[in-house]
């Protein structure tokens, strides 16, 4: 079963590095996402993307993020100067056109000191 | 008002149980509906989706109420392998982002 992929599964840095993480998405999906999800707090929606453009995003994804697909299977989060409270888990989904489930990847654990 | 909200509990059940959750959702033209389950530290994983005649899989059944606005999952003969913290979640007009609830603790012992 396709399944979405990220790496990496932790990631340590310290406050004001950039972090960029990586998504596979699954391959015949056409809509790709960013959540997170801080420590004991519901899954929260950062932004979409289809048509290699932001379709829409939230109040959190401010300036520091930014996404882009490079080539035709990733798909990246950056952060640009990370700050204490963009520790969480990070969570890529994808979904076929048509459909609106939503399948997501294991996550990435960012951890900033 | 929160957008999805449902009893964090835990739930404590035995194994064999029947146990129901309760959602509800403050946006009356909200279109879709899906509950996923959500193991410690562990990515959300689809469980079913919500359909307005209500939908069975296996030991799961799920329910939307449009007019009370509220989504219900109900699973029968509880197994050890169900603990883990189930979500509402809901997507709404106009918009391709998913809207969760925080969960709802579910812990089935022996």
């Amino acid at each position: 079963e396709p399944e979405v992929t990220q790496t990496p599964s932790h990631q340590v840095t310290q406050m004001g590095q950039e972090v960029i993480l990586r998504c596979v998405p699954i391959s015949n999906h056409l809509y790709f996402y960013w959540y997170r999800q801080i420590l004991g707090q519901k899954v929260e929606f950062l932004v979409s993307f289809y048509n290699n453009e932001i379709s829409e995003k939230s109040e959190i994804f401010d300036d520091q993020f930014s996404v882009e697909r490079p080539d035709g299977s990733n798909f990246t989060l950056k952060i640009r100067s990370t700050k204490l409270e963009d520790s969480a888990m990070y969570f890529c989904a994808s979904r076929v056109s048509q459909a609106y489930e939503q399948y997501f990847g294991p996550g990435t654990r960012l951890t900033v000191t | 008002r929160k957008e999805v909200e449902q009893d964090p509990g835990p739930f404590n059940v035995p194994e064999g149980a029947t146990v129901a959750f309760n959602c509800t959702y403050s946006n009356s033209a909200s279109q879709s509906f899906f509950w996923y389950r959500q193991d410690c530290r562990k990515e959300p994983k689809l469980l079913m989706s919500v359909y307005s005649s209500g939908n069975e899989d296996g030991r799961f059944t799920a329910q939307l109420n449009r007019a009370s606005q509220y989504i219900s999952l109900l699973i029968r003969d509880s197994k050890l392998s169900d603990s883990a913290t189930y979500l509402c979640v809901v997507n709404n007009p106009g918009r391709r982002a998913l809207t969760f609830g925080s969960g709802t603790r579910l812990q089935v012992q022996p």
